[in-house]
């Protein structure tokens, strides 16, 4: 079963418009982490943020904020006043208590056009 | 400071051959682990290493996988009798997990692999 759900394959904005990333996870466990990274065309991924089960204090990073909703199941990432330079295709990961590894969602290919 | 080190960037190989990629991990970290980024399959987890074992080998595809890791530093994985499906980028990451798990884990470049 997919345990990250992008439902979002790809969006496209003119720069300065706002951006939001859905990502919902599944999980049986109480303890958990919840990644976003990004991967912009040279392929590497770059870690954005890391959030525990416990805190759900959302968090603004400069143009960055992340939404986080337990009772939803969901973290969504919203850029705001997007740049060229955002474009990008976007991941949700999920860590577990169970486990080491981290599952992906299937990412979400965003391209801010001029 | 450096950051993961994946060598070779790209490796284009013909089917049946063996190949060999490499990762270097941040200094310090004690695990890393290698994923698989393929346009059908999405990122897949292979193998995780905990220091010099790998106590979590469950993403392996097939037997001809294999990966090891020395000196608790360096990790080589290992693909034999390569074949078409085998083509992807292969991702290694690595993280202090000093505490435990659910340490950030951090990633190199990749390597593309192409079987012909």
């Amino acid at each position: 079963a997919q345990k990250v759900t992008q439902a979002q394959t790809e969006i496209s904005v003119v720069e300065k418009e706002d951006v939001t990333l859905d990502c919902v996870y599944e999980t049986r466990d109480t303890t958990y982490y919840l990644f976003w990274y990004k991967q912009p065309p040279s392929g590497e991924l770059v870690f954005l943020i890391r959030r525990n089960s416990f805190d759900e204090q959302n968090e603004i990073s400069g143009r960055y904020s992340w939404n986080f909703q337990k009772s939803t199941s969901s973290f969504n990432f919203t850029i705001t006043a997007s740049q060229v330079v955002d474009s990008a295709v976007y991941f949700c990961a999920l860590s577990e208590a169970s486990d080491y590894k981290l599952s992906f969602g299937a990412g979400t290919t965003v391209t801010v056009r001029a | 400071g450096a950051g993961v080190s994946q060598s070779p960037s790209n490796k284009v190989t013909e089917k049946g051959k063996d190949v060999e990629l490499r990762c270097d991990p941040i200094s310090g970290h004690t695990a890393l682990y290698w994923y698989r980024q393929s346009l059908g399959q999405g990122l897949e987890f292979l193998i995780y290493f905990q220091g010099n074992s790998a106590p979590d080998k469950s993403g392996l595809p097939s037997d001809r996988f294999s990966a090891e890791r020395t000196g608790g530093s360096v990790s080589t994985l290992t693909i034999q009798r390569t074949q078409q499906e085998d083509s992807a980028v292969y991702l290694c990451a690595s993280s202090s997990d000093e505490s435990g798990r659910w340490e950030t884990q951090y990633f190199g470049p990749g390597t593309r692999l192409l079987v012909l």
